[in-house]
């Protein structure tokens, strides 16, 4: 069964950086996933598509503070210089055959 | 400009049911990925059907059988008729797109801001 799996919590300092981690399910370890995030009282928003390799291709307007990689089956959302803006939800997103599966979400607090 | 903007939310009583609308602009919902994604109060995100660009549709088991997901290209417009609305469906509705399901090219690229479905009494 396709799920993706990520912490409810994560912190970090001001000007600090931080790594968000989405873990795909055993059997699908070279599934490409989608990171999203969602600021408060905000709707999701687009930040990159993340491959099995490590190569991602983030939205339009994305900092480049935000970058991805990859290790067997997990997918990592880096996010360098925090600033008080980046407190959100982050979501990864992933996709088969007639579905969409996303993470349970990971809760950023910037200290 | 892409943009998606949802529209026909509302309160709704147990049993009844709802259209919601998702207008787009800068780009043709029949030759994308089209999605609806609901987040209930203080929850996730939680993905409910798709329909591809070939027309083929999908939904999550908890709506299966009670919601439709279909575009009018005319309009290029995409929609979700929901019936037999239940408490937890209550929820923000969000619809988003995507250009396919390869790895290449998946994922939701654009979003919309939401409409949100109270489903009381």
């Amino acid at each position: 069964q396709l799920v993706l799996t990520q912490s409810p919590s994560a912190s970090a300092s001001l000007g600090a950086s931080v790594k968000l981690t989405c873990t795909l399910s055993s059997g699908h370890s070279s599934y490409a996933i989608a990171w999203h995030q969602q600021q408060p009282e905000k709707g999701p928003r687009y930040l990159m598509r993340l491959n099995s390799e490590g190569s991602h291709t983030k939205g339009d307007g994305i900092p480049d503070r935000f970058s991805g990689s990859s290790s067997g089956a997990e997918r990592y959302l880096t996010i360098s210089s925090l600033q008080s803006e980046d407190e959100a939800d982050y979501y990864c997103q992933t996709w088969a055959a007639g579905r969409v599966v996303f993470g349970g979400g990971t809760k950023l607090t910037v200290l | 400009e892409v943009q998606l903007v949802e529209s026909g939310g509302g309160l709704i009583q147990p049993g009844g049911s709802l259209r919601l609308s998702c207008a787009a602009s800068g780009f043709t919902v029949s030759s994308n990925y089209m999605s609806w994604v609901r987040q209930a109060p203080g929850k996730g995100l939680e993905w409910v059907s798709v329909i591809y660009s070939g027309g083929t549709t999908y939904y999550a088991d908890s709506v299966k059988g009670r919601f439709t997901i279909s575009r009018d290209n005319s309009k290029n417009t995409l929609y979700l008729q929901m019936n037999s609305l239940r408490a937890e469906d209550t929820a923000v509705y969000y619809c988003a797109r995507e250009r396919d399901h390869s790895s290449s090219s998946g994922g939701m690229d654009v979003w919309g801001q939401g409409t949100t479905v109270t489903v009381s009494s």
